[in-house]
């Protein structure tokens, strides 16, 4: 099956630094990819849209100027959390979905994690 | 706006019993469903989904899920449950755009 990686699996920053987090469809391309936040024991919560070789699309009340997201290659979309503060502390997720063709997509797969911990 | 919800936060059950995690889902063309599994500090793994044909899909692991358009649902079946499958589930409706939404999750307790 597709397989989506995410590097690091987890981070351990200080208040104002910034931080990046990588994606990576490994055997598959993705013009899309998708990135969620989720708080201990809650639900996946949509951030954005990475499109590759275009600007990123975000969900209703997620700063765009502090979650920088770049889809560089057809493999590879990358979330920066800048001036990162104790709040930020989170799950990320990023997901890829294959089976675009007609319209239809047939699942999304997603990366395993990265934990990110803001002191 | 496609939504669905999972009414109960918790569901228990010995192992070698039925499992049944519920959803419901609220769309306004033809929906899209999916169900994944996540375990602690994991990401989500896909389980089953419904796109159209047979009511009854099959999945991983076992597990079923039940289309049901009168009732509106799509509730996860386990014949015999394990230990291991205890975990979160997410029932997730898949929108125009492409993108999931996702209910609240079930946390799966399995007792031996």
């Amino acid at each position: 099956g597709a397989v989506v990686s995410q590097h690091p699996s987890w981070v351990i920053c200080k208040s104002g630094t910034s931080v990046k987090i990588e994606c990576r469809s490994l055997d598959f391309q993705a013009t899309t990819m998708f990135w969620y936040r989720q708080f201990p024991k809650q639900s996946l919560m949509l951030m954005a849209t990475s499109n590759e070789g275009s600007k990123a699309t975000y969900e209703q009340g997620v700063e765009k100027d502090k979650f920088l997201i770049n889809h560089a290659s057809l493999t590879l979309s990358t979330l920066t959390v800048t001036s990162a503060h104790p709040e930020d502390s989170s799950f990320y997720i990023c997901s890829a979905p294959l089976g675009l063709a007609g319209g239809l997509i047939y699942e999304q797969y997603f990366g395993p994690g990265t934990r990110l911990t803001v002191t | 706006a496609q939504s669905v919800a999972q009414p109960e936060d918790q569901v228990n059950v010995a192992e070698g019993n039925p499992l049944t995690v519920k959803c419901t889902y609220s769309v306004s063309g033809n929906p899209y469903l999916f169900w994944y599994v996540q375990y602690p500090n994991r990401g989500l793994q896909f389980l089953l989904k419904y796109i159209t044909g047979d009511n009854l899909v099959k999945g991983s692991y076992g597990f079923e899920a039940e289309f049901n358009k009168s009732q509106t649902s799509f509730h996860l079946k386990k014949p015999s449950a394990l230990v291991s499958d205890s975990a979160l589930y997410f029932c997730a409706v898949r929108d125009d755009d492409y993108k999931l939404s996702f209910g609240a999750g079930t946390t799966v307790t399995v007792r031996a």
